[in-house]
């Protein structure tokens, strides 16, 4: 069984649709994020769950939304897709917070989107 | 949060040892340095992570210099799947995942 599953793997949409991803993670762990990683392949940290408690929301565009129906899931929508959103988003999920910097990070295997 | 630098590639035969440094002079205390690979079309996959002494596990070693203001990361004998880009990140004390992965270095094992 797949750690951490995203779906779609490809998402190609128009400029100005609303998109989901989602992600779930069977690892019992507490804690979700959502990356994203650009065309230069920096891996940027966008959004954390704990226990579908928001605990990082760094300068995102908020036409981006996270939602976490519980702690095994947290999908993100994009809203008014613009062409700049094009890029690899990877769902990923660790045990805690990383409270003493002791966590590893299991990533899915990303969700390649192109805005057109 | 302290920021790492990387060679932005290296080669290695196969078969022989793959030694990645990375540089992070602003460590704090507290802060861990963890290493993780990215195959291509993958996620990053944790490979190791340690504090002040050196680690071991059944994928790499890490030696951590004694001021910690660098790190090797070894894979003892590469294998063309090794081929990735491997990156070092220093993670704050605070949530282990609010950190950014850099360019990282491109390890091209050819045969």
């Amino acid at each position: 069984d797949t750690a951490v599953s995203q779906t779609p793997k490809y998402l190609v949409t128009q400029m100005g649709n609303d998109k989901s991803i989602k992600c779930e993670q069977n690892l019992g762990h507490d804690t979700m994020y959502w990356y994203k990683q650009d065309s230069k392949k920096f891996l940027k940290i966008m959004f954390s769950y704990n226990n579908k408690e928001l605990i990082i929301n760094e300068t995102v565009p908020n036409r981006f939304s996270p939602k976490s129906p519980d702690k095994a899931h947290l999908n993100l929508h994009i809203n008014s897709l613009e062409l700049g959103d094009s890029a690899v988003y990877f769902c990923a999920s660790s045990q805690g917070q990383g409270a003493v910097g002791n966590e590893k990070l299991f990533f899915g295997s990303g969700t390649q989107l192109s805005v057109l | 949060d302290a920021k790492t630098t990387q060679p932005t590639s290296m080669d290695c035969a196969e078969g022989r040892a793959a030694n990645l440094p990375c540089n992070h002079s602003t460590i704090s205390g507290n802060e861990y340095v963890y290493w993780y690979r990215q195959i291509h079309s993958q996620g990053p996959q944790y490979i190791i992570h340690g504090l002040k002494n050196n680690e071991t596990n059944e994928m790499a070693s890490l030696i951590i210099t004694e001021d910690r203001k660098s790190s090797t990361l070894i894979l003892p004998h590469a294998t063309l799947r090794d081929t990735a880009v491997y990156y070092c990140i220093v993670i704050p004390p605070t949530n282990a995942g609010k950190s950014t992965f850099g360019d990282g270095t491109t390890l091209t094992v050819k045969p």
